[in-house]
């Protein structure tokens, strides 16, 4: 079974610390993907990963970066966390390129930022 | 007017009622995705689709690429099938990126 998993299922921070978020997958995937899920919004795209030390914005990359030294493993980063990045957030990862790959979710890592 | 449309919001059932979730898209596809949440936030792929109809087990999906809708049905509904139920397009061919809908709450009671 693929498996990807995130390092904290919560997580409370105050507004300017410096935050990590890490995801890890099992199967070799060369896709790993960062959202943010919030009410009535749904999920969106802050930043994917084709191959390692590769990055690309998603639709919301303001506020983050992120790191993939490995190839199993894809962190997100929030420089200076603010009150208005509390959310759930989600990594998933895919196999290969194209869209027919499905994506794994992680059980994802509730933020709150105070 | 979001590019991904569900439809209802939320939805309550009784068990064993059959159960429809609508999904509208305005951009090209190459696929759609059905997606499961169950409370707690783990997600898992239920089906992908580019024409047609897919069932698995009492779940049955269907896309028509003309009207650019699809439908998530649920036969026989069962209080485990309480969850958000998400749709996702993906937008090309070469891509895995996806667009999603808000979700769809269900509840079925006993």
């Amino acid at each position: 079974d693929v498996k990807v998993t995130q390092s904290s299922r919560y997580l409370v921070k105050r507004t300017g610390e410096k935050v990590f978020l890490e995801c890890v997958q099992d199967m070799d995937h060369e896709n790993m993907f960062w959202y943010r899920q919030d009410p009535g919004l749904g999920l969106r795209l802050i930043y994917f990963s084709y191959d390692v030390k590769m990055k690309e914005k998603g639709d919301i990359p303001e506020g983050y970066s992120v790191s993939r030294e490995k190839k199993e493993r894809f962190s997100l980063i929030l420089e200076s966390a603010s009150t208005n990045q509390t959310s759930m957030y989600l990594c998933a990862s895919s196999f290969g390129t194209g869209s027919f790959n499905e994506q794994f979710f992680g059980p994802g890592t509730r933020l709150t930022v105070l | 007017k979001n590019e991904v449309e569900q439809s209802p919001q939320n939805l309550t059932a009784q068990e064993g009622e059959f159960i429809t979730i609508n999904c509208s898209y305005s951009v090209g596809i190459s696929a759609l995705h059905w997606l499961q949440q169950h409370p707690g936030g783990g997600i898992v792929s239920l089906f992908m689709l580019s024409s047609g109809k897919k069932k698995h087990g009492r779940l049955i999906a269907t896309i028509n690429i003309q009207e650019k809708h699809s439908s998530l049905h649920i036969t026989a509904s069962h209080p485990r099938d309480s969850a958000v139920y998400i749709c996702a397009a993906s937008s090309g061919y070469n891509t895995d990126k996806l667009i999603f809908g808000t979700g769809t709450r269900l509840q079925v009671f006993p």
